[in-house]
């Protein structure tokens, strides 16, 4: 069980918007640290979306978009697209565990 | 464009270690401006960070793993290495190395190499 909590799944049709959340504490990004987004896709590594709550990296479609409110945080993606079916990660830094976690995971069906 | 390729033997034995070298290419791991990572997935599960390491040496595990796991730098050959010693079954996994964005460890990972299977078994 990840300090960070995914639903394990989300759907949507093409062209829609959904959101992921990843709920977290006050010893993680609810605290003030940072909260990455990630993208597997099937067989391949993880690609960064998201970082420092709400920044694309230098090539992601701003179609994904990032937010944080005290111990929860969302991924957003519009215009929904087949090729975004995947897995997607949340990431941050816990002051307990003293170590950086990712959340469980959310596999992103498009219908 | 920087490159990170992870090697290494894909089966292990029960009690032994587990040896792994990252090759970086595109960039240098002197540069001071970034930590390096290793991560874990075992199959069909989540993300799990192993620890990080500057290219001076400094190192940060995971309390999890941290009894069993060495994280060091060769500056000379720009690799990153990750041992972990008295493998068993639940270490059995892809391991990815990755660039953190910055210098600190609690950076996003904006870079990743493709990963290495390696399965524990007698």
């Amino acid at each position: 069980q990840s300090v960070l909590t995914q639903p394990p799944s989300v759907s949507g049709a093409p062209g829609q918007r959904v959101t992921i959340s990843c709920t977290g504490s006050s010893s993680n990004f609810g605290g003030g640290y940072d909260v990455h987004w990630y993208q597997q896709l099937p067989g391949t590594a993880p690609k960064l979306l998201i970082y420092g709550d709400s920044n694309r990296p230098s090539g992601v479609p701003d179609r994904f978009s990032g937010s944080k409110s005290g111990t929860s945080a969302s991924l957003a993606i519009t215009g929904l697209q087949a090729e975004d079916e995947a897995i997607y990660y949340c990431q941050s830094y816990d002051n307990i565990l003293s170590a950086s976690v990712f959340g469980g995971g959310t596999k992103l069906t498009v219908l | 464009q920087l490159q990170l390729q992870e090697s290494g033997p894909g089966l292990v034995k029960p009690s032994e270690t587990l040896s792994l070298t990252c090759t970086v290419s595109g960039g240098s791991i002197s540069s001071s401006s970034y930590f390096w990572g290793w991560i874990r997935q075992p199959p069909g599960k989540g993300l799990e960070w192993i620890g990080s390491v500057y290219y001076s040496g400094s190192t940060y595990y995971s309390p999890s793993l941290k009894s069993r796991v060495t994280i060091s730098v060769d500056t000379s050959k720009n690799q990153i290495s990750l041992k972990l010693s008295s493998v068993t079954a639940a270490d059995m996994a892809m391991y990815y190395c990755a660039r953190h964005r910055g210098i600190s460890p609690l950076r996003a990972f904006d870079y990743w190499g493709q990963g290495t299977l390696v399965t524990v078994s007698s």
